[in-house]
């Protein structure tokens, strides 16, 4: 089957710079994903890695460690919208369906 | 580009009664559409997926006969709760892919902002 770990819930400050993390382990690998979710509200995409490295894109920065089965997001500047849910999705091999994690709920206070 | 809609945004009926929720790709062709349910609190569960043309592929525990998906074109998925009973009362968000890749990211998914049913 396949697994996605990330942390259930994080806080930061308004300002500051907050990594999220997400392990995974799937039967191959074709892609990470992350997108943010605000409550009531349906996911938005916010970044695709499917080679290593960092990706970044504004204030917000995804990394992949394919050989590690890691990713992070990395959002800096951080402003009180940005307090929402943050999923990390990864498309295993083949014709596999996207798996999503659980989701990382951020909380950005003043 | 990679705009999904989703109609109704929200929607009340009695238990007992169908209500029908509609996706639609707005500025691309969507050959792979997804049915999401999300409780509160809870991350999004993948119920079925929707391929133009031919039957869709319900997750274990999803009982096809009472959510019954039709997408009839590549730009259009329809999702039909039938005999709706209070336990549906749910976040049901669809998503669009484009595998073959026009204007995404391969196998992006690109979600609707969602429809809220309660069913009394």
């Amino acid at each position: 089957g396949q697994n996605i770990d990330q942390p259930t819930e994080m806080t930061a400050t308004e300002g500051a710079i907050v990594q999220i993390n997400c392990t995974y382990q799937t039967s191959g690998f074709n892609g990470l994903f992350w997108y943010q979710q605000h409550a009531g509200e349906a996911p938005t995409f916010l970044s695709y890695n499917v080679l290593d490295g960092l990706e970044e894109k504004g204030r917000f920065s995804s990394f992949l460690s394919r050989s590690k089965g890691y990713s992070y997001l990395l959002l800096k500047e951080l402003q009180m919208k940005d307090s929402a849910s943050y999923l990390c999705a990864v498309k295993p091999g083949g014709y596999q369906k996207v798996t999503f994690g659980t989701g990382t709920k951020l909380q950005v206070i003043p | 580009g990679a705009v999904v809609s989703q109609h109704p945004s929200r929607v009340i009926c009695k238990s007992g009664t169908s209500v029908k929720i509609e996706c639609r790709s707005l500025d691309f062709q969507a050959t792979t559409m997804f049915w999401y349910r999300q409780f509160p609190k809870q991350s999004l569960m993948l119920m079925a997926t929707s391929n133009e043309g031919s039957k869709a592929t319900y997750e274990q525990g999803v009982e096809k006969d009472k959510f019954l998906i039709n997408h009839a074109s590549l730009t259009l998925s329809t999702l039909t709760v039938t005999s709706a009973h209070p336990e549906d009362s749910s976040f049901y968000i669809c998503s669009a892919s484009d595998p073959i890749g026009q204007i995404l990211s391969t196998d992006t998914q690109y979600f609707g902002p969602g429809t809220r049913l309660t069913v009394l």
